[in-house]
């Protein structure tokens, strides 16, 4: 069973330049999400999708862009990488945005912009 | 609106010695709340949660929380730490509401097991 599978899962990037963190999950979940986790701050949400063609933003969606592309995948799009982006990212899906559902996780893209 | 506050970012026991996780939460409906774990280098699972069947929950592991709503908590515990109980715990609460999703997690608490 793989789950939620997220690609790269290391990356370096210079200021300035552009990367895509791919996601897809084959749980047939309607909702998708974007975390990302820095220490001593939990994790927190950048975008979601609560469903296939919608997105929205969550707690901190600046210099973020996500694409849901179909019901698998949802990718999440530096344009322009800033130090401050230096994170792990997870991405992580369930069966609706419902409160009583349980998340699942990917295993992380850790990002270093230099 | 909701949070949640884990007490103590690192929290160190023995082997064999008992595992408590504080967590404490504010909402204003009645939530659902969940722990996840992290092992190294992974991304996070789901240990129990609590949707209001039953104020005592039983997880994966040994695990179990207690609901308490006066007290506004739900701590972890574990009678008998274990090596491989090492990890970071996440403590999440999570509202339903006409806008759909919303789950906060806490910063969590990173646990040390000592041989």
């Amino acid at each position: 069973n793989a789950g939620v599978t997220q690609t790269p899962k290391f990356q370096v990037l210079k200021t300035g330049q552009s990367m895509t963190l791919q996601c897809a999950q084959d749980m047939n979940h309607n909702s998708m999400y974007w975390y990302r986790q820095d220490p001593g701050m939990g994790l927190r949400l950048i975008y979601y999708s609560a469903s296939e063609g919608t997105t929205d933003k969550g707690e901190v969606p600046n210099g973020y862009n996500v694409s849901r592309l179909n019901k698998r995948e949802f990718s999440l799009r530096l344009e322009s990488a800033a130090p401050s982006q230096t994170s792990v990212y997870f991405c992580a899906s369930n069966l609706r945005s419902h409160s009583g559902n349980t998340i699942y996780f990917g295993e992380g893209s850790w990002l270093t912009v230099v | 609106a909701q949070s949640v506050t884990q007490l103590g970012s690192h929290v160190s026991v023995s082997e064999g010695a008992l595992v408590l996780l504080r967590c404490n939460y504010s909402s204003s409906v009645p939530p659902y709340l969940f722990w996840y774990v992290q092992y190294p280098n992974q991304g996070l699972q789901l240990l129990l949660k609590y949707t209001s069947a039953a104020t005592l929950v039983k997880g994966i592991n040994g695990f179990e929380a207690e609901f308490k709503k006066s007290e506004t908590s739900f701590h972890l515990t574990k009678p008998s730490a274990h090596m491989r109980d090492a990890a970071e715990y996440f403590c999440a609460v999570s509202v339903g509401d006409t806008g759909g999703f919303k789950t906060i997690f806490g910063a969590g608490t990173r646990l040390f097991v000592k041989a």
